[in-house]
């Protein structure tokens, strides 16, 4: 079956740490996407990459980063940097970046302890 | 102001219940408009996906867009307890914007 699978489901944080976030998909699609969601304010773009080795800043980059050295994967470290990294993290792709109906992953829950 | 505004509800409704959403927006160069479904600690699934002004259906599904108002619909008809979920706007010029979510409860 195609998809994307994001782990893991559930990912705890110390204070002070990085942590990576999974996101795999084999759609074949060109563009993946990190949102954030939070009780209340929807989802908010993290970052995007249209094309392997490209990707762009979104609404709320800081303290986050990304590759896509591969296709299939779009990996999203969040960083000692971010101040609130407590949320739900969400991983979409899309055939290309001009078409809107994205599939969804089915998120990293991450808590900071 | 937010670009996309929803009110997240919660919205409580009898099975075989009309439930009706809504979002408005600012921006005037949306041009794609979607609705999303999601359940509880799961990723959000595409329900409808629209162009422009106009309606369409699928099923108990129908969503509306009025570009004239900046205002979007969702109905679903004869609402089933597999219904309850929380559900997104979303639309797009070059990039897509979401709704907060409106959180739906369908009792049996």
């Amino acid at each position: 079956d195609g998809g994307i699978t994001q782990s893991p489901k559930y990912l705890f944080r110390k204070e002070g740490q990085n942590v990576t976030l999974s996101c795999e998909q084999n759609l074949n699609h060109d563009a993946m996407y990190w949102y954030r969601q939070d009780p209340g304010q929807g989802l908010r773009l993290i970052y995007y990459s249209q094309i392997v080795n490209d990707f762009q800043k979104g609404d709320i980059a800081e303290g986050y980063s990304v590759s896509r050295e591969k296709k299939e994967s779009f990996p999203l470290t969040v960083t000692s940097a971010q101040k609130n990294p407590t949320a739900f993290y969400l991983c979409a792709s899309s055939p290309r970046w001009d078409t809107h109906g994205y599939t969804f992953g089915s998120g990293t829950r991450l808590t900071v302890v | 102001q937010k670009e996309v505004e929803q009110d997240p509800g919660p919205l409580s409704v009898p099975e075989g219940a009309i439930v009706s959403l809504n979002c408005t927006y600012s921006n005037s160069a949306f041009q794609y408009f979607m609705w999303y479904r999601q359940y509880s600690r799961k990723g959000p699934e595409l329900l409808m996906y629209t162009y422009s002004s106009g309606n369409k259906e699928d099923g108990r599904f129908t969503a509306q867009v009025d570009k004239s108002s900046k205002y979007i619909s969702l109905f679903i008809r004869d609402s089933q307890p597999s219904d309850s979920a929380t559900y997104l706007c979303a639309m797009s010029d070059y990039k897509l914007s979401f709704g907060a979510g409106t959180t739906v409860t369908v009792r049996a």
